[in-house]
């Protein structure tokens, strides 16, 4: 497709359980981001991946979020033991990365996760 | 720091009327700043953007203009169509931080 896909688009899970996220990022795009946007907040930056480089992971908030990008494309973030504070909508964006992170950024409809 | 502040929503508006969403940011340095704009169902996606103080971005009829001095980049639009109901993001980019900070959403909604 022509954008940011995301899936699945809603998520409910039970607390302790492990989920996955997974982002489709535009073709061709180098730099990938997921944020979170809880109830009544802004967007939340968790991670950065930029080409072959080492992530920034300044803004996960614990040791239960991990995100990894495979092959330069499709990337996958992992919340283990949830927590009903992890209900939120997880947002994945790309860009094409030339211009750093102010490049102008391609939004994916996101994912719903609700955790009972 | 560096954070955005928006006007909390919802707004309603009847078709033609006026748009004003503020915006007000804190930032270290010369931040640029942007709106994003998110319809029904579909991905946030960039409306307009200003790298500058004093720019003015434009796009679709909707203007924000980079005020330095207040240090806010609202958000207007002379007439609004129904097509325009969508939830609204202030947001600004930061060299210190090297990364983007948004509001937290005004969603607006335009009836006939």
């Amino acid at each position: 497709g022509a954008g940011v896909s995301q899936s699945p688009s809603n998520k409910v899970t039970e607390k302790g359980k492990d989920v996955e996220l997974r982002c489709d990022p535009i073709s061709g795009h180098t730099a990938l981001y997921w944020y979170r946007q809880s109830l009544g907040q802004g967007l939340e930056f968790l991670i950065y991946f930029q080409g072959n480089s080492a992530p920034d992971k300044s803004g996960l908030p614990s040791d239960r979020f991990s995100a990894e990008r495979t092959g330069g494309s499709v990337s996958t973030l992992t919340i283990q033991r949830t927590q009903q504070e992890d209900s939120a909508v997880y947002l994945c964006a790309s860009s094409l990365g030339a211009s750093g992170r102010q490049d102008t950024q391609y939004f994916g409809p996101g994912t719903r996760l609700t955790v009972l | 720091g560096n954070s955005v502040t928006q006007m909390e929503g919802p707004v309603t508006l009847s078709e033609e009327a006026f748009l004003t969403i503020n915006c007000t940011y804190t930032a270290t340095g010369y931040p640029s700043l942007f709106w994003y704009v998110q319809y029904p169902g579909e991905g946030l996606q960039l409306l307009l953007k200003a790298t500058k103080a004093d720019d003015k971005g434009s796009n679709k009829g909707f203007e924000a203009t980079y005020r330095k001095e207040t240090t806010s980049f609202h958000l207007e639009k002379g007439s609004v169509q129904v097509s325009d109901s969508a939830v609204y993001f202030c947001a600004l980019w930061s060299r210190t931080g090297n990364q983007f900070y948004f509001g937290t959403g005004t969603s607006l909604t335009v009836i006939p």
